[in-house]
């Protein structure tokens, strides 16, 4: 399966810290793409890097890509509660769909 | 931005009733819509690729005569799900790329949540 796998599953944390979410997949990408899901809605995109790309910003979220280990991460600072939802990554290898990973489910507690 | 309009987002109804759920690109032209069925707590299964004016392309499992898919403009892709029973209760996502190059986002529709009684 191309499907990546997102680490960790469920994360936790109080409003204001960090959040790390990372990613891993196993083929070669043309890109990698950032989703949110809050709870019984579509998916937002919020990023995207390209495969040769390393590191990328948008507002509180910073995303980084290694290609070499196959595997991307995405920081959220500053967290607030509306931050609360599910985060997917989706890798785009060429053949027009995209690839999803498990997810991580975020809360952030007020 | 992109805008991509999914209906209905809720369905309830009797098994055997066929559902037919419409996305429409509401911005932007979309010669490639995907749709998707989500479990709960579970991430997006593709389901199939529904391109305008050509048949869909199943993914492997899926049953095309089951989950029938029309792509008759740029605009606008319709899943129909025949005589649905309570195993097709699901949440059914569609999303469609703006642009056909590369490196372009999926843009998604808000969800279908499909309950079959």
């Amino acid at each position: 399966s191309q499907q990546g796998e997102e680490d960790p599953q469920a994360l936790s944390i109080q409003e204001g810290e960090n959040a790390t979410m990372n990613c891993s997949y196993k083929t070669s990408i043309n890109n990698l793409q950032w989703y949110r899901q809050n709870s019984g809605r579509g998916l937002v995109h919020l990023i995207l890097i390209r495969s040769n790309e390393r590191e990328k910003h948008s507002g509180r979220l910073r995303v980084t890509l290694d290609t070499s280990k196959k595997s991307s991460s995405l920081l959220i600072t500053a967290s607030r509660a509306a931050d609360t939802a599910s985060y997917f990554c989706a890798t785009d290898v060429g053949a027009n769909n995209l690839f999803f990973g498990t997810g991580t489910r975020l809360t952030v507690i007020p | 931005g992109a805008v991509v309009s999914q209906h209905p987002s809720w369905v309830i109804c009797k098994s055997g009733t066929s559902v037919k759920i419409e996305c429409r690109s509401l911005d932007f032209q979309a010669t490639t819509m995907f749709w998707y069925r989500q479990f709960p707590k579970q991430s997006l299964m593709l389901m199939a690729t529904s391109n305008e004016g050509s048949k869909a392309t199943y993914e492997q499992g899926v049953e095309k005569d089951k989950f029938l898919i029309n792509h008759a403009s740029l605009t606008l892709s319709t899943l129909t799900v025949t005589s649905a029973h309570p195993e097709d209760s699901s949440f059914y996502i569609c999303s469609a790329r703006d642009g056909s190059g590369g490196n372009q986002p999926q843009h998604f529709g808000d969800g279908t949540r499909l309950s079959i009684l």
